[in-house]
């Protein structure tokens, strides 16, 4: 099956500096990555996705990129702001798999004023 | 606004004591799923539905059991909640038709086990 794995687990930054989060995956038949954040006692939101025939995509201050030969995918955040403060996690989704996800396991952001 | 609700949003059961936890839909998808989340930990899909279709996820224990009545609603039946069932429980709907890949979760319900 699908494994994923995040880093950093957590990661401070100040405000309007950027963030980057990394996951790698090891099946290459995964061919759909999406990014939720997770505000304290919430459900996981969709801040953004990717799939396997696009490098890199862009939502303001939020972008992914993935490296389909490294087999990671990264998300990166600009301008941070103390909203977005929360944990992410990135998932990946196995071709063939249905709709399941393999979650990583997460990374809490914390931005200091 | 098209939604996924999930109802208690805080649960607690005492050791032993059957628990249904519930989780409804406005967004018309056919497929649902429940997650567990225990703290600072990932969501771990237990099963998930597509239509009628019970799909078991294999490390599933026995302990936990779904219901789907209806494309609306779904049920998580925990037949003898033990101390290390207490978890965030979340529901979360797709569509599979198309390219459509997102998930839509709900705000999870909280369970405690005395």
């Amino acid at each position: 099956g699908e494994n994923v794995e995040q880093h950093p687990s957590t990661l401070s930054v100040q405000e309007g500096d950027s963030a980057v989060i990394k996951c790698t995956y090891s099946d290459s038949a995964s061919n759909y990555f999406p990014w939720y954040k997770q505000e304290l006692g919430k459900g996981p939101q969709l801040i953004i996705d990717i799939r396997s025939n696009v490098g890199e995509k862009k939502d303001q201050r939020i972008a992914v990129t993935l490296n389909k030969t490294a087999k990671h995918f990264s998300l990166h955040i600009t301008e941070t702001q103390p909203e977005d403060s929360a944990v992410y996690f990135c998932a990946a989704r196995l071709t063939g798999g249905g709709n399941k996800l393999t979650f990583g396991t997460g990374t809490q952001l914390k931005v200091e004023l | 606004d098209a939604m996924v609700i999930q109802n208690p949003r805080y649960q607690v059961t005492q050791f032993g004591k059957p628990v249904t936890l519930s989780c409804s839909q406005t967004l018309n998808h056919n497929v649902m799923y429940w997650y567990q989340q225990k703290s600072s930990q990932a969501p771990k899909l237990l099963f998930h539905y597509y239509d009628k279709d019970f799909n078991n996820e294999a490390d599933t224990p026995d302990n936990f059991q779904s219901r789907r009545p209806n494309t609306s609603f779904c049920f998580l039946d925990i037949r003898s909640p033990g101390l290390g069932d207490a978890a965030m429980y979340l529901c979360a709907t797709s569509t599979r038709r198309g390219t459509a890949n997102e998930q839509f979760f709900g705000p999870g319900t909280r369970l405690t086990v005395l």
